[in-house]
This record gives C-alpha cells, sequence and structure tokens, in this order.
C-alpha cells in the first residue's frame, strides 16, 4: 500500500520550477505532503482531501487526481530553503494510518 | 503554541533490552501516531493513539507497545530489542485519528541497538 513517488531525486536552480508526483494502487481519501531536512523532523506542507478540500501553505500547491489516485506538488521559483526530501503520505477512507512513499529527494543549488 | 516534543534525542542499547521513548503532544491535540524511519526511507506507521486507547496498528511485532495519557503525551514502548530496531522514532500529534487532519512530526528519538 506504499505509494510511489517519482522522481527520486531532482536537483534544481534557484527559481527553476519542480513537479514531485506520488501515485497509489489503492483508492484513496487523502494525501498528505511533507518536507524532511537532514536531521529534522518532517514538515507538514500540504493535506488533500477527496471531494476537493485542501489545507496548506499558501505557497505551496499541489493537486489529487481522485481517479487515477495520484498527486502532484508543484514547487515554483524553487529557493535554497526548499532543499530537502519531499514525502507524500496516503490514506485510504475509513483508514486512521499514512503509508508514506519512499521520499524524493530535492537539491536547489544557487 | 507549544509543539510535539520527543525524549531522549539519542539513545543506545543492547540487543535484548526494553526502551521507552516518550511524547508530548502539540496543545490541543488529541491523538499520537508513532512511525519508525530507517535511514533513506519514509516512515512506517507503528500505532496511533486517540483519547488514550489504540486506534490502529501498523505490521508491527506486540513487543512493540505504547500508552496514552490523560495529558494525551504518549509512549512507545520495545522489548527484547533487535538489531533492526535501530531507526529515527517519530511521533506526530493531530486533532483527530482521522486521516483528514494534519499530523505536526516530532524531532525524533534516534535508537541504536548494538
Amino acid at each position: 500500500q506504499q505509494p510511489v513517488q517519482s522522481p527520486q531525486a531532482v536537483i534544481l536552480r534557484e527559481g527553476e520550477d519542480a513537479v514531485i508526483n506520488c501515485s497509489s494502487s489503492k483508492a484513496l481519501y487523502s494525501v498528505h505532503w511533507y518536507r524532511q531536512k537532514h536531521g529534522e523532523a518532517p514538515v507538514f506542507l500540504m493535506i488533500l482531501l477527496k471531494g476537493g478540500e485542501q489545507k496548506g501553505h499558501e505557497k505551496i500547491s499541489a493537486s489529487f487526481n481522485e481517479k487515477k489516485q495520484q498527486s502532484s506538488l508543484y514547487l515554483t521559483a524553487s529557493q535554497l530553503s526548499y532543499s530537502g526530501t519531499y514525502f507524500c503520505g496516503t490514506a485510504q477512507t475509513g483508514a486512521n494510518n499514512l503509508f508514506f512513499g519512499t521520499g524524493t529527494r530535492l537539491t536547489v543549488i544557487p | 503554541e507549544t509543539g510535539v516534543t520527543q525524549s531522549p534525542t539519542h539513545l543506545i542499547k543492547t540487543r535484548g533490552q526494553q526502551v521507552t521513548l516518550r511524547c508530548s503532544s502539540q496543545s490541543g491535540h488529541n491523538t499520537v501516531s508513532w512511525y519508525q524511519q530507517a535511514l533513506g526511507q519514509g516512515p512506517q506507521f507503528i500505532f496511533q493513539y486517540y483519547r488514550e486507547e489504540e486506534n490502529g496498528r501498523g505490521n508491527f511485532p506486540p513487543r512493540f507497545s505504547g500508552l496514552q495519557f490523560p495529558n494525551y503525551s504518549s509512549e512507545l514502548n520495545v522489548n527484547a530489542l533487535e538489531l533492526d530496531d535501530s531507526a529515527l522514532y517519530l511521533c506526530a500529534s493531530s486533532r483527530s485519528g482521522r486521516v483528514s487532519y494534519e499530523q505536526y512530526f516530532g524531532p525524533g528519538t534516534r535508537l541504536t541497538v548494538t
């Protein structure tokens, strides 16, 4: 039930854009996105719910395709602070736990 | 608003020993979920406590057990430690056990089993 993330790693220059994808083989109720820097706790970015509701930071955008069980995180005009590993966590209807992907390592260089 | 805290930060134990990890939830949160994160992997769900009751469990053996207290802080206990238990243990608190609520993670406890 672990979601699959792509790409596994990406390197960007400051100001460039990136898209990180998360897909599941199961019907999903919610998708949660986190960023984790080395040696630190995962930081909540956004949650997307079946039906279209979204909660998260204003500067982060994401989409959730309920038919395809896919979510994408859009990082625009990247900054050095965006570097880290991005995880998606997925949950099915009626579940109370998240399954996390293996992460996407994002590196932003000057 | 106080965030999620965990103690200790680091711990070294010997195979076969027992360990207790602690987590204080964020103010206003009644749910704590525990995760194990191996190096280079995503967090893996151990179990969740909601209002002092276990509210779901992942694929972990019974030697992983937990508690939640009336103030919603929580403990994770691991008995008969094995080398593969070496990992970062994260707790996350949320307003509810439902997955429609965001979870906020603590800084983690790094456990090394030798």
